[in-house]
């Protein structure tokens, strides 16, 4: 069964702090892996990533994927109040339909 | 474009009530997906369509059916409503050639 394990589930930090998030997966015939951001409503498409190594960055949020520990990262530098929401990390897998297995979500809270 | 568009935002029904959550979608898009959200959790595909007249089941497809008469709409029906399907209800849509989805704005359902 595929599996994608975030952590840690929450985390409240300082704004101008940095944080890393993890996202481990275990999906057959991997693809690709997919960061959202949730502030209570929709999920947002935040970065998504192929190929080993390869950092992808927008502004202060950065993301790289390992395929051979079978795990991402996403930082958020200088965090702000508005980093406040629940990230969610997916996988999916070789195929036509290209669903996605999703994670619990790590919440995030940037207090002043 | 209105993008993923998602009616009702919210709804409460009876046990063993039915109801019809739409979906509709102006990019003219082949997949889409339908997801429910239960608090603290990730996302849990229930259904998807590859393209008008095709579907087929996810995860969690019990209780639920789906129609794909048109490109732009993918309405969810559920039968019977039961407790058990309290939840928040995400559509998204997925182009060619990439394995991002772009999610409407839910629907949260209460059934008591």
């Amino acid at each position: 069964e595929d599996k994608v394990v975030q952590s840690p589930l929450s985390l409240v930090v300082h704004e101008g702090d940095t944080v890393t998030l993890n996202c481990s997966y275990e999906v057959t015939n991997f693809r690709s892996l997919l960061w959202y951001k949730q502030e209570k409503k929709a999920p947002t498409f935040l970065f998504m990533l192929t190929s080993s190594g390869i950092e992808k960055k927008s502004g202060r949020l950065s993301s790289i994927l390992d395929k051979k520990e079978l795990f991402s990262i996403l930082n958020i530098t200088a965090t702000q109040t508005g980093d406040s929401a629940v990230y969610l990390c997916a996988g999916t897998y070789t195929g036509t339909a290209s669903k996605l297995t999703f994670g619990t979500g790590t919440r995030l809270q940037v207090t002043l | 474009n209105a993008g993923v568009t998602q009616t009702p935002k919210f709804r409460i029904l009876k046990i063993g009530q039915s109801m019809t959550l739409q979906c509709a979608q102006d990019m003219n898009h082949n997949y889409m997906y339908w997801y429910r959200q239960d608090p603290g959790m990730g996302l849990k595909l229930i259904y998807y369509s590859v393209g008008a007249g095709i579907t087929d089941k996810g995860e969690v497809p019990n209780g639920y059916n789906v129609s794909r008469s048109t490109t732009e709409d993918f309405p969810l029906r559920l039968e019977l409503a039961a407790p058990s399907q309290t939840s928040v209800y995400f559509c998204a849509s997925r182009p060619l050639g990439t394995d991002t989805q772009y999610f409407g704005p839910g629907t949260r359902l209460t059934v008591l």
